[in-house]
């Protein structure tokens, strides 16, 4: 059963600290995708990638938010430092692009809480 | 104004009844309109996808895209306890991995 896989499902932080996300791709995917969830805002795009290259990061705040894809495993989302308002559910999802649109396949989420 | 409004609900129907969800947008450049399914807690799953106008169906779902008027709409027949969920309708332009979420409708159907 092919799934996106996210590491940790909830992270309790205190602000300041540095704040890191996991994920892991479906299989044979080349479309990464980060967004963050909130009541107020709904999902918003942060960053995402194709072949492990950022195509798009102006979603994010870059002076504390950083985005990679180390290998075609695993992509990562650090907060450094955290603030009470990044608490949300961050989601990754996958695709595979192979045209000009690809549907994204979403993991279950990170929910962060910085208090 | 954001680019795309949907009502947020939540939508109270009884068990059998037809569902139907909507969303409006502005830009006019959007070709690719998908709608996504949210169980609480969970990550949203691809329901529905259309390019350009017109309509799709499958299953006990059906999806409307009117481009003149910038609205897109999801049916649900025979609604089921289990289609409880927040749906999303998503779109982007042509050329670009760039989905535009809606902020959900919270739909809840009654046993």
């Amino acid at each position: 059963d092919a799934r996106v896989t996210q590491t940790p499902r909830h992270k309790v932080t205190e602000m300041g600290q540095e704040v890191t996300m996991r994920c892991q791709p479906i299989l044979g995917h080349n479309t990464v995708f980060w967004y963050r969830q909130t009541m107020m805002q709904g999902l918003e795009l942060l960053a995402y990638f194709r072949n492990r290259a950022p195509l798009d990061d102006s979603g994010m705040p870059k002076d504390r938010f950083s985005a990679e894809m180390p290998d075609a495993t695993l992509a990562t989302l650090k907060i450094q430092p955290s603030e009470p308002r990044d608490s949300a559910v961050y989601f990754c999802a996958s695709g595979l692009g192979t045209g000009p649109h690809t549907e994204a396949f979403f993991g279950q989420g990170t929910r962060l809480t910085v208090v | 104004q954001k680019e795309v409004e949907q009502d947020p609900g939540p939508l109270s129907v009884p068990e059998g009844a037809i569902v139907s969800l909507n969303c409006t947008y502005s830009n006019s450049a959007f070709q690719y309109f998908m709608w996504y399914r949210q169980y609480s807690r969970k990550g949203p799953e691809l329901l529905m996808y259309t390019y350009s106008s017109g309509n799709k169906e499958d299953g006990r779902f059906t999806a409307q895209v009117d481009k003149s008027s910038k609205y897109i709409s999801l049916f649900i027949r025979d609604s089921q306890p289990s289609d409880s969920a927040t749906y999303l309708c998503a779109m982007s332009a042509s050329g670009t991995y760039k989905y535009i979420f809606g902020t959900g409708t919270r739909l809840k159907v009654l046993a």
